[in-house]
């Protein structure tokens, strides 16, 4: 079946810091792989997404690339804000069309 | 533009009882999906729903059961509730087969008592 895997957090920045979530998958097709940010006490939010080999999502100053050789969509940020501060989860949708997650990382970003 | 309503926000229930949640899709999204996050860990897949119909189902007993009515909002009903269903529910909402991303409301905060 499909699956996830993300760095495990929590994770804790300085503010300006850069920031890394490494996130590699399993799974049969073409995936489209996403990054979700969930804030204290709301719902998901997508954040960006790449549906197919080589492209890369931003937004928000967050970027990811596809990269299939390796199976990997890692999130970066050049410069995180106290405001990044969240959890993020990254995710895939195959074949089967059920959107599949990681257990998430929780970010601290201190000022 | 409203995203994905979700209904009520918060519920507290007694162990044993039954409970409804319930869910307005994006305004021109069809397929409706649920998932049960508990505390600290990443969404659960339940089922999805396309065309008033169950398309794929997660790996949840049959105490949990769901509807989509032909206007695409969506229910999803929990019998016999136990402690361990105390979760958040989450209910996302795709265009079609929902390569492009599921847009997901804010949750109802399921308390089982």
């Amino acid at each position: 079946g499909n699956s996830v895997t993300q760095m495990e957090g929590p994770v804790t920045l300085s503010e300006e810091a850069f920031l890394t979530i490494n996130c590699t998958y399993t799974a049969t097709g073409y995936p489209s792989l996403f990054w979700y940010v969930q804030y204290p006490g709301e719902g998901l939010q997508l954040l960006l997404k790449a549906t197919k080999a080589d492209d890369k999502g931003s937004n928000k100053g967050f970027e990811a690339t596809y990269r299939k050789e390796t199976t990997s969509f890692h999130l970066e940020k050049g410069s995180v804000q106290v405001s990044d501060s969240a959890v993020y989860f990254c995710a895939l949708i195959s074949n089967d069309y059920k959107l599949s997650f990681g257990a998430g990382t929780t970010v601290t970003v201190r000022a | 533009d409203a995203g994905v309503t979700q209904s009520p926000t918060h519920l507290i229930k007694t162990r044993g009882q039954q409970v409804t949640l319930r869910c307005s899709p994006k305004s021109g999204h069809d397929t409706v999906s649920w998932y049960q996050q508990a505390l600290g860990q990443g969404p659960q897949f339940i089922f999805q729903y396309y065309e008033e119909e169950e398309r794929q189902r997660g790996n949840f007993p049959d105490r949990f059961s769901g509807h989509q009515f032909p206007n695409y909002s969506s229910e999803l009903n929990v019998n016999a509730l136990l402690l361990g269903d105390s979760a958040l529910y989450l209910c996302a909402s795709s265009p079609g087969q929902g390569f492009r991303g599921y847009t997901f409301g804010s949750g109802t905060r399921l308390t089982v008592v």
